[in-house]
């Protein structure tokens, strides 16, 4: 109940292509979290939305938290080479830091 | 946001000893936390780091296991007991940031022979 499911797994586009993947959930969040990993790297947080029906940009990164506050999406428009690696949306149940992963989208960008 | 780093940030031990893992932030922070993402998957709240008590565990994750230190607010240290290759995986520290944010340290990446 309390899981997030993120979808693509992974996906594979060209240089210049735009970019959405998404989180769902059966459960309410608090807040949502978009991350970027490298690899080698810890997570960096890209985006944090926190209100319902919230859209923030950053860059060419747009994340939305949904009406429902059970899911969000990122968009990423004209990616480029180095948007490469792995996304993970997380979200924060209410009342406490507990805060659940998605399970990640890969993406690769071919130049 | 804090700036958080690791140590070590990568290690190949034999089974059946045993790594401690530290975590230093720039910052005093109220929360601090550690995860485990094993290879290709997403991240496992392993427990919360509590200054002053005893960590608190996720549902999986024992204290005899994964003793956590706590000593001040800007140190952190995860013990990782009587290792197996099962336990192979990137272990990450993060904190609380505000409001309502975590901030995550480089990782240390363990390979368990």
């Amino acid at each position: 109940g309390q899981q997030l499911n993120q979808s693509p797994q992974s996906m594979f586009i060209q240089e210049g292509e735009d970019v959405s993947m998404n989180c769902t959930s059966s459960s309410i969040f608090n807040t949502w979290l978009w991350y970027k990993q490298d690899p080698g790297e810890g997570p960096v947080l890209l985006i944090a939305l926190y209100k319902a029906g919230e859209l923030t940009s950053n860059g060419r990164l747009t994340a939305q938290f949904g009406i429902t506050r059970k899911d969000s999406f990122l968009n990423i428009s004209a990616s480029i080479p180095s948007d490469v690696g792995i996304y993970f949306c997380a979200g924060l149940l209410p009342g406490n830091n507990d805060m659940r992963f998605g399970a990640g989208t890969r993406l690769t960008v071919k130049p | 946001s804090a700036v958080i780093s690791q140590k070590p940030s990568r290690d190949i031990c034999q089974r059946g000893t045993s790594l401690t893992i530290q975590c230093q932030v720039d910052s005093q922070v109220t929360m601090m936390f550690w995860y485990r993402q094993q290879p290709g998957q997403s991240l496992t709240l392993i427990a919360t780091a509590n200054q002053g008590s005893e960590a608190t565990y996720e549902s999986g994750f024992v204290i005899d296991k994964f003793p956590i230190s706590r000593p001040n607010l800007t140190f952190s240290t995860l013990t990782v007991s009587n290792m197996s290759p099962e336990d192979s995986s990137i272990y990450l520290c993060s904190v609380a940031g505000g409001p309502d944010t975590q901030y995550f340290g480089p990782g240390t990446r363990l390979t368990v022979l």
